[in-house]
């Protein structure tokens, strides 16, 4: 089975702040990654997809890096909409199905 | 613009069963995979199960094998999960997801519906 796992758990973070959440696979998944942004009460919504390609219509300060067992989501300028919980999800094997990190909630400061 | 709206979820008894909906619109339902992701009180995402476009080809989770049964009526643009011997553990937000694909080849979920709460207990 293919273990996702995020970190951190909880982000502290200010208006402005540049913010980076880490991804990680137990084994290579390529770039067959992508990133949710869920709010509370919501659906989870696609931000990136194949590690680093935007979703259209997500804002372009969000982006996306990383390749093998390592990614990055980044915010390059953290705006008051951006406080949510966010996942990463592997959709390289059948692990079975497809996995998503624990989470990582981003909090106002 | 694609809408996908789930139903039937409330509350049950442990060993109950009972049947979810998820009503497709906006899309040439036929050609694509959905798969049913669900999310505990205060945890993570977890997916459930998977059918592919044509309905022939299905899959679950190790948690809900045996217990649950995916399927569509492509002719309705439905999507339904059958849970039956529900557990205190199978508790959670049920949202349907919609990929990019027809077959249950690797995928991302580019569209979600707002989910229904199925709540298992005494």
């Amino acid at each position: 089975d293919i273990q996702m796992t995020q970190s951190p758990s909880t982000l502290s973070a200010s208006v402005g702040d540049r913010v980076t959440i880490t991804c990680r696979a137990s084994q290579s998944i390529n770039t067959w990654l992508a990133w949710y942004q869920q709010k509370p009460g919501k659906a989870p919504k696609l931000l990136m997809y194949e590690a680093s390609s935007l979703e259209s219509g997500v804002p372009s300060r969000f982006s996306g890096s990383g390749s093998g067992t390592e990614f990055t989501l980044t915010i390059s300028s953290l705006q008051p909409d951006d406080f949510a919980t966010y996942y990463c999800q592997q959709y390289h094997s059948y692990s079975p199905g497809w996995t998503f990190g624990q989470g990582t909630k981003v909090e106002i400061k | 613009e694609v809408q996908l709206v789930e139903s039937g979820g409330g509350l049950v008894q442990p060993g109950g069963s009972l049947r979810l909906s998820c009503a497709a619109s906006g899309i040439v339902f036929s050609t694509y995979a959905i798969n049913w992701v669900r999310q505990a009180p205060g945890k993570g995402l977890e997916w459930v199960s998977g059918i592919s476009g044509s309905g022939y080809n299905t899959n679950y989770a190790d948690s809900v094998k045996g217990r649950f049964t995916i399927s569509r009526d492509n002719s309705e643009n439905t999507l339904f999960l059958q849970m039956n011997n529900l557990r205190a553990e199978d508790t959670a937000v049920y949202y349907c997801a919609k990929g990019m694909r027809e077959l249950l080849d690797p995928d991302y979920f580019q569209h979600w519906g707002q989910g229904t709460l199925v709540t298992v207990s005494s």
